[in-house]
C-alpha cells in the first residue's frame, strides 16, 4: 500500500515494561510526526523529523519518550518504564516536506495494565 | 501558544440537512489550516487544507472557509448522509511543523 502503515495496531503490557511503536512513511516523504491522542481529544504533538533529524521534539512529555529515524525513512517510537497514564493511540503522520499536507496512519493503541 | 477550540463537541442530525461545524484558534498568524475526518478505531483522513492566503476550499459536499483575522473556521456539509457519521478535527499548522488540533464534533447522521 502507498499510505502511512503503523505496528503494531495494538500492544498490550504491563506498567514499567518497554515499547517500541514502529512507523513506514510513505515512499519519499521526508517529513514524519508521531502524536498522542487521548480518547475523547484531539491529537497531540509529540515530535517531528526532518529526515533523520528531530526538527522540534518539544512534544515529548518527558524523558522516558525517544524516538528515532536513523535512514530517513522508518521511524521507532520508544517509551521506557510505561506508565498507565502513556495508554493511548499514538499515531504517525507524514508529509512530502514540512507544511505540506500530512497523511497519518491508522495509529497504535497501546494500553498500560 | 495556539489554542484550537471545536464547537459543538457532538451533533446528531437527520439525513438530507446541511450543517456546520466550527473551529476557532487564538493565533492568526497560521500557516494554513485542515480539517480532518476520523472514523473510530482509525487514523485521519485529510478533507480540505486552506493556506493562509485563501479564503475557503470546496470538494464534493463540503465546503470550508477562513477567516484568519477572527480566528475561525467552519466546515460546512450540505445535504447530510449516513456514512458522514464520524469525528471531525480542525488542526492549524503555524508554520512549525507541528499541527494543533481541536478536541473534534462528533457527527451522528440519523438515516
Amino acid at each position: 500500500g502507498a499510505g502511512v502503515s503503523q505496528t503494531p495496531s495494538n500492544k498490550v503490557t504491563e506498567k514499567g515494561k518497554y515499547v517500541e511503536l514502529r512507523c513506514d512513511p510513505i515512499s519519499g516523504h521526508t517529513a514524519l510526526y508521531w502524536y498522542r491522542q487521548s480518547l475523547g481529544q484531539g491529537p497531540e504533538f509529540l515530535i517531528y523529523f526532518q529526515g533523520t533529524g528531530a526538527a522540534d521534539d518539544s512534544g515529548l512529555p518527558n524523558d522516558r519518550f525517544f524516538a528515532v529515524r536513523p535512514e530517513g525513512s522508518v521511524s521507532t517510537l520508544k517509551i521506557q518504564r510505561t506508565e498507565r497514564g502513556d495508554s493511548a493511540v499514538y499515531l504517525c503522520a507524514s508529509s512530502s516536506q514540512g507544511g505540506q499536507p500530512q497523511h497519518f496512519g491508522d495509529g497504535t493503541r497501546l494500553s498500560i495494565l | 501558544k495556539q489554542e484550537v477550540t471545536q464547537i459543538p463537541a457532538a451533533l446528531s442530525v437527520p439525513e438530507g440537512e446541511n450543517l456546520v461545524l466550527n473551529c476557532s484558534f487564538t493565533d492568526s498568524a497560521i500557516y494554513n489550516l485542515q480539517w480532518f475526518r476520523q472514523d473510530p478505531g482509525k487514523g485521519l483522513t485529510s478533507l480540505l487544507l486552506i493556506q493562509s492566503s485563501q479564503r475557503e476550499q470546496t470538494s464534493g459536499r463540503l465546503n470550508a472557509s477562513l477567516d484568519k483575522s477572527s480566528g475561525r473556521s467552519t466546515l460546512y456539509i450540505a445535504a447530510s448522509q449516513p456514512g458522514d457519521s464520524a469525528t471531525y478535527l480542525c488542526a492549524v499548522d503555524s508554520n512549525t511543523g507541528k499541527l494543533i488540533f481541536g478536541q473534534g464534533t462528533t457527527l451522528q447522521v440519523k438515516p
